[in-house]
């Protein structure tokens, strides 16, 4: 079965520039996470999504970021103005249901802010 | 308060060898589940193994298997007959929250990662 698919994979912008990332997850996935993984530190979850409904998007910086998954099944993560801390790679995960114990993820995009 | 502690930033070991990797966590919830990721220099997280809070066997897959402590809240990832391919950074994660169900809303919180070097 294919992955979980972003796009793009790299992104270089500058400060106070928009950029939107896009995620498929895998076919028949309900439940869909973005993280934020700043370089040397685990991923950090940003917002989950259980079908096309938030789930948890408690540590979601919602004056610049936004997402949405308006058909439950491919979502967009939005970052607006983004700030040179927003450099980090954005990863999709995927999993079956919110209670699965396996979250698929895909290869991530790397966001290069200067 | 840290939810996830990884001590070691970085280990070595020879191919062939088993290694252990340190994984410790702060929950009061009953219910949660304990996750190893790894993550190689692509930069994709893969999952390796599972523990629930209730499991009374440590978890086990392939090469990796899971010694859970509950007492003293560790739960470190064992890798035997360590290879080449095994070299990556490695990822300890909580799911707090669990309902009786299994299912729950918790959210994943990794560690800070430990980066796994395999010598020839």
């Amino acid at each position: 079965e294919a992955g979980v698919a972003q796009s793009p994979r790299y992104k270089i912008i500058e400060k106070r520039q928009s950029v939107a990332f896009w995620c498929n997850p895998i076919s028949g996935h309900a439940t869909l996470y973005w993280y934020q993984q700043i370089l040397g530190q685990g991923p950090k979850l940003l917002i989950q999504f259980q079908n096309n409904g938030v789930v948890d998007d408690s540590q979601l910086p919602k004056d610049r970021f936004s997402a949405e998954r308006l058909k439950g099944v491919d979502s967009t993560l939005k970052i607006q103005p983004a700030k040179l801390e927003d450099s980090a790679v954005y990863l999709c995960a995927s999993s079956l249901r919110t209670g699965s114990h396996e979250q698929y993820f895909g290869p991530g995009t790397r966001l290069t802010v200067t | 308060a840290q939810k996830i502690t990884q001590t070691q930033p970085g280990m070595f070991v020879q191919e062939k060898e088993a290694v252990t990797l340190d994984c410790t966590y702060d929950t009061s919830d009953q219910s949660y589940g304990l996750f190893w990721y790894k993550q190689p220099s692509s930069g994709e997280m893969i999952f390796l193994i599972y523990q629930g809070s209730y499991d009374e066997q440590n978890a086990t897959e392939g090469r990796y298997s899971l010694n859970f402590q509950k007492a003293r809240k560790s739960a470190n990832l064992v890798i035997s007959a360590s290879q080449l391919g095994d070299s990556a950074m490695y990822f300890c994660a909580m799911r707090e929250g669990l309902n009786a169900g299994g299912t729950s809303y918790g959210k994943l919180t990794f560690g800070q990662g430990t980066i796994l070097t395999v010598h020839p």
